[in-house]
């Protein structure tokens, strides 16, 4: 079936760093990918839609400036969160389909703690 | 608007059948989700439904759709210990689009 891999599956970095966060689909071409955020017993929030080969779609309320958002081939999508705070400390997850009409998969997940 | 409604808690004992409900308010949607997240990982899918579907069932699991009431169910046969997770309902709207998820179900399976 079809993988999403992610990298990496835990993080811990200090105040005022940059993270890379990698979204990679395994075996099939993906356009769009997605990158959701989840606090610690809350559910999924959309952060922004990455297109292949174009600006990223970010949801109302997510500073593109501070997530920034590259999806370079068909099969990678980067999420980097800069000069990161405690605040933005939470779980960071991608998805993406093989097709318009097949389900999303998702990667297992990247926890991010900013000390 | 764009809602997705879940009740948090549900505990079953170890055989019972379990049933997590699910209601949504954006009829254009097309395809509804379930997927299945346990401690500390990302999420599985477990199953999904067109918009057109009644119900679908994969081994243990059995999706109901009522669309009129824009309800939905996720209904596993014979819980088992290893069942216990937070199951999400998920509600897309068009290909490619994004996902809307309702704020978890935590199912509990006691033996």
């Amino acid at each position: 079936g079809a993988v999403v891999s992610q990298h990496p599956s835990r993080v811990i970095c200090k105040s005022g760093t940059s993270v890379k966060i990698e979204c990679r689909s395994l075996d099939f071409q993906a356009t769009t990918m997605f990158w959701y955020r989840q606090f610690p017993k809350q559910s999924l929030m959309l952060m922004a839609t990455s297109n292949e080969g174009s600006k990223a779609t970010y949801e109302q309320g997510v500073e593109k400036d501070k997530f920034l958002i590259n999806h370079a081939s068909l099969t990678l999508s980067t999420l980097t969160v800069t000069s990161a705070h405690p605040e933005d400390s939470s779980f960071y997850i991608c998805s993406a389909n093989p097709a318009g009409d097949s389900p999303l998969h998702f990667g297992n997940g990247t926890r991010l703690t900013v000390t | 608007g764009e809602d997705v409604e879940q009740s948090l808690f549900l505990s079953v004992r170890e055989g019972d059948s379990s049933v997590i409900n699910c209601t949504y308010t954006d009829s254009s949607s097309t395809y509804l989700y379930w997927y299945k997240q346990e401690p500390g990982a990302g999420l599985q899918l477990l199953t999904y439904i067109f918009s057109n579907m009644d119900m679908k069932q994969d081994q243990r699991l059995t999706v109901l759709l009522n669309k009129k009431d824009k309800h939905l169910s996720l209904r596993i046969a014979d819980t088992q210990t290893g069942d216990s997770a937070i199951y999400f309902c998920a509600e897309r709207y068009n290909q490619g689009g994004k996902l809307i998820f309702g704020q978890g179900t935590e199912l509990s399976v006691k033996p």
